[in-house]
């Protein structure tokens, strides 16, 4: 079956940690974005791919980072700097930026 | 700023009855609407979209109707199910904006029986 596969379905983070989201798709989709979702509220854009090598900021990019080396997959890292890291991660694609997004069924991050 | 919001945060309806969910938006350059639906733990889904160019668009027991004019978009579900239960989310796209799609807060459908 074709998809979007995020890993793992849940994830703690140290304090001082990075730890790393991984986001994998086979639907041939150029296109690859994260988001994150606190509680009760919208999805807000972390990074987006439009292709491989090649990424931008969203909206609330600061204390994450990301790569796109294959058009397959699109980590993202969640640093240290990022001071409250809690919340869901889901990640998507989409054929063309301006297309609709399939969506993975998310990371849920929590602190210890 | 940008902004698309929905009217009701939470929305309760009788199985079997209609159900419409309401969305604002504030970007006249939009051009490019969409309506999710999330479950419980789980990413959204999507259920159907519109572009600007079109006032209404017809799907399997959804219809979305939307106004320019007055910046309001809808989502209409005929004869709902329990299954229907979930957050709504609508969202928006510009060709100027590729890449960013503003999401509203959603609203909560909860079906009684």
């Amino acid at each position: 079956d074709g998809g979007i596969t995020q890993s793992p379905k849940y994830l703690f983070r140290k304090e001082g940690q990075n730890v790393t989201l991984s986001c994998e798709q086979n639907l041939n989709h150029d296109a690859m974005y994260w988001y994150r979702q606190d509680p009760g509220q919208g999805l807000r854009l972390i990074y987006y791919s439009q292709i491989v090598n090649d990424f931008q900021k969203g909206d609330i990019a600061e204390g994450y980072s990301v790569s796109r080396e294959k058009k397959e997959s699109f980590p993202l890292t969640v640093t240290s700097a990022q001071k409250n890291p809690t919340a869901f991660y889901l990640c998507a694609s989409s054929t063309t930026t301006n297309e609709k997004l399939f969506f993975g069924s998310g990371t849920q991050l929590s602190v210890l | 700023g940008e902004s698309v919001g929905l009217h009701l945060p939470t929305l309760s309806v009788q199985e079997g009855d209609n159900s419409i969910i309401n969305c604002a938006y504030s970007n006249s350059a939009s051009d490019y609407f969409i309506w999710y639906k999330q479950e419980s733990g789980k990413g959204p889904q999507f259920i159907i979209d519109i572009r600007s160019n079109m006032d209404k668009r017809q799907g399997q027991r959804v219809t979305v109707l939307l106004n320019k004019t007055v910046k309001h978009l809808s989502l209409q579900i005929a004869a709902t199910q329990p299954g229907d239960s979930a957050v709504y989310f609508c969202a928006e796209r510009s060709d100027t904006n590729a890449g960013k799609s503003t999401f509203g807060d959603g609203t909560t459908l909860t079906v009684k029986p």
